[in-house]
């Protein structure tokens, strides 16, 4: 079983360097998220998608965009990359955004440095 | 705003012994959910055992369950006859019952190493 796939799993960009993390579930989720984890640090949330055609700003949205291309895929764009998103990105996904008899389910993690 | 803290950076067990991992949060929510994740050096993210917060009882999957003081505000986690797959780090994380910015707020993690 897939579950929540992401790419690429390692990325090293320069600083001003744009790029895309792409993210696919094939649990047909309606609810998406997207994470960060900073070493010290537990994960926080960047953008979610709570169904397909919606986003909304997480804890620490500035410098990401997101897209919900179709309810399988939830992209997170670095428009100008700068050394403090340097990070270990997670996608997760979840069947609604209720909690109740809901589990997330998170990818593998991309690891991206920005030099 | 709600907070978790974990105190315990590293924690260490023998095999088959028994270990407890802290967590304490803060809200001013009555109702709210709080779980454990595992994340192993594969990186994902696996959950371990949640508990709802209008639950008196503690949550149990199998070797793996929770102490849960409400009123105190605390959620440990207690690994019995623990086995070298345990080894990861461990977040404790908290979720809002309800509310239009439903997401997961986590602690910094304990790492769990398991000696043979």
């Amino acid at each position: 079983n897939a579950g929540v796939t992401q790419t690429p799993k390692f990325q090293v960009l320069k600083t001003g360097q744009s790029m895309t993390l792409q993210c696919a579930q094939d649990m047909n989720h309606n609810s998406m998220y997207w994470y960060r984890q900073d070493p010290g640090m537990g994960l926080r949330l960047i953008y979610y998608s709570a169904s397909e055609g919606t986003t909304d700003k997480g804890e620490v949205p500035n410098g990401y965009n997101v897209s919900r291309l179709n309810k399988r895929e939830f992209s997170l764009r670095l428009e100008s990359a700068a050394p403090s998103q340097t990070s270990v990105y997670f996608c997760a996904s979840s069947r609604t955004l209720s909690v109740a008899g809901n589990t997330i389910y998170f990818g593998e993690g991309s690891w991206l440095t920005v030099v | 705003a709600q907070t978790v803290t974990q105190s315990q950076p590293e924690m260490s067990v023998q095999e088959a012994e028994t270990v407890t991992l802290s967590c304490t949060y803060d809200t001013s929510e009555s109702d709210y959910y709080l779980f454990w994740y595992k994340q192993p050096p594969s990186r994902q993210m696996i959950l371990v055992i949640r508990q709802e917060a209008y639950k008196q009882q503690n949550a149990t999957e199998n070797r793996f369950s929770v102490n849960f003081q409400k009123a105190a505000k605390s959620f440990s986690l207690k690994i019995s006859d623990s086995q070298l797959g345990d080894a990861a780090m461990y977040f404790c994380a908290y979720r809002s019952f309800g509310g239009a910015t439903n997401k997961l707020i986590f602690g910094t993690g304990t790492l769990l190493a398991v000696q043979p």
